[in-house]
């Protein structure tokens, strides 16, 4: 079956780069990765996508391996409303499967 | 963007729901995904230019449509204390075989009591 692993949570201070690693070994070679952020009582948000190169947006920057079975979110400066549960999702075909995500805290 | 309704439902065992969904303007494709609490989006439906295209494993209770002008419904008979969840629609569009990236609605909280 199609899996992909989180750690349950993490901690950053504010203003330090944070690193969000997510596994998806059962990944193929067409399969996207994408990456979103959820905050209480709202749906998820779309942060970052990519397929095999590294990739960057305004709000973060998509590290993936080169066998395509890990790859990592990068918060470049964390800040307070950084904290939310992060989801790595890999697009299996037609069909998203989200990992259990990681929540994010950011201290002050 | 994403709209659902009703942002809030309560119901009792071995009753129907009706959930709603307004996609995104230009998007054609309709997704559903129920979140338990504590737990991440778990694939129900997806839904493009009005046919199933893709289907979770989901009892035979829960089906779902599209209409032409891409808003979408999920229903769910016999309802279990177990449906109670956060129901999440997500529309994308696809295009040239490919799905971009989905856009999520607040989603619909429903309660089995």
């Amino acid at each position: 079956d199609a899996k992909t692993t989180q750690p349950n949570s993490m901690e950053s201070n504010e203003e330090e780069p944070v690193h969000l690693p997510c596994n998806h070994s059962t990944i193929s070679g067409t399969d996207y990765i994408h990456w979103y952020r959820q905050l209480p009582s709202q749906g998820p948000e779309y942060v970052i996508h990519g397929l095999t190169s590294n990739v960057n947006n305004r709000m973060a920057s998509l590290a993936i391996a080169e066998d395509r079975k890990s790859s990592t979110l990068i918060l470049h400066r964390a800040t307070l409303r950084d904290a939310a549960v992060y989801y790595c999702s890999v697009l299996y075909g037609q069909n998203f499967v989200f990992g259990p995500g990681t929540r994010l805290s950011v201290l002050p | 963007g994403v709209t659902q309704s009703p942002t809030h439902l309560i119901k009792t065992r071995g009753q129907q729901v009706t959930l709603r969904c307004s996609s995104q303007s230009g998007h054609n494709t309709v997704s559903w995904y129920q979140q338990a609490l504590g737990q991440g989006p778990q694939f129900i439906f997806q839904y493009y230019e009005k046919e199933e295209r893709g289907r979770g494993n989901v009892p035979d209770r829960f089906s779902a449509r599209q209409f032409p002008n891409y808003s979408s419904e999920l229903n769910v008979n016999a309802l279990l204390l177990g449906d109670s969840a956060l129901y999440l629609c997500a529309s994308s569009l696809e295009d040239w075989g490919r799905q971009e990236t989905q856009y999520f609605g607040p989603g619909t909280r429903l309660l089995v009591l």
